[in-house]
């Protein structure tokens, strides 16, 4: 069975653009969350989906937004980007919504 | 919020001597999951622990829950190369109907040949 795919690995980016990172949960998983990564914070959830619906978020700015797919694959959007923003974003995927999580190789997103 | 604290944050060992990290939460958990990270990868799931007072072992690893359900550890016996890592304690806590997940602050783990 495939793992947890995210793209694009490694971007960089500029103050005040916007990215969208992609998130492909393992087969048959409809739980999708998403957490931000830095060495300062440690690992901050963001938001959560289960079959296409947003079941929580973190205590991030409305700048964060998600969504998922009826194929249960997932995409998380930042807008204006910050340099506070620079992070790593991993994406997990679970079999039902409060299971153990399967984790992806993560998004590397610098903000210069 | 939840707040979920681990001890110590930076670990540094002898290769064979012990390893212990300490999750401790400020409510009652229904739940805990223990995560590995290694260096440059991503977490990987170890185990879940549900009930009060549970003990579970994998190998050179045990981990225990809390008889009041806020606080769980994780120890290694005779540490190797192989466990450097940092170790994520991870709580559920209900919101809206729902749960959260919180990860702790995680201890890192440096094991010395």
């Amino acid at each position: 069975k495939a793992g947890v795919t995210q793209t694009p690995r490694y971007l960089i980016k500029t103050r005040g653009q916007q990215v969208t990172l992609s998130c492909s949960p393992i087969s048959g998983h409809r739980s999708v969350s998403w957490y931000q990564q830095t060495p300062g914070q440690g690992l901050q959830f963001l938001f959560e989906y289960f079959s296409e619906t947003q079941r929580n978020k973190g205590n991030f700015p409305g700048r964060f937004s998600g969504r998922q797919f009826s194929n249960s694959r997932s995409e998380m959007n930042v807008s204006t980007l910050e340099l506070g923003d620079s992070a790593l974003y991993l994406c997990a995927s679970s079999p039902h919504p409060d299971g153990e999580l399967f984790f992806g190789e993560g998004s590397r997103l610098t903000v210069l | 919020g939840q707040q979920v604290m681990q001890i110590p944050q930076y670990q540094h060992v002898q290769e064979g001597e012990d390893f212990t990290t300490y999750c401790n939460s400020s409510t009652t958990l229904s739940n805990i999951q223990w995560y590995k990270q290694r260096p440059g990868g991503h977490p990987v799931f170890l185990i879940q622990l549900v009930k009060s007072g549970e003990v579970k072992k994998q190998k050179r690893l045990t981990f225990q829950f809390g008889e009041a359900k806020k606080n769980s550890s994780l120890h290694i016996t005779a540490t190797q190369t192989t466990d450097v890592g940092t170790y994520f304690c991870a709580v559920r806590e209900d919101s809206g109907g729902y749960q959260k997940v919180t990860f702790g602050t995680g201890t890192k783990l440096q094991v010395i040949p």
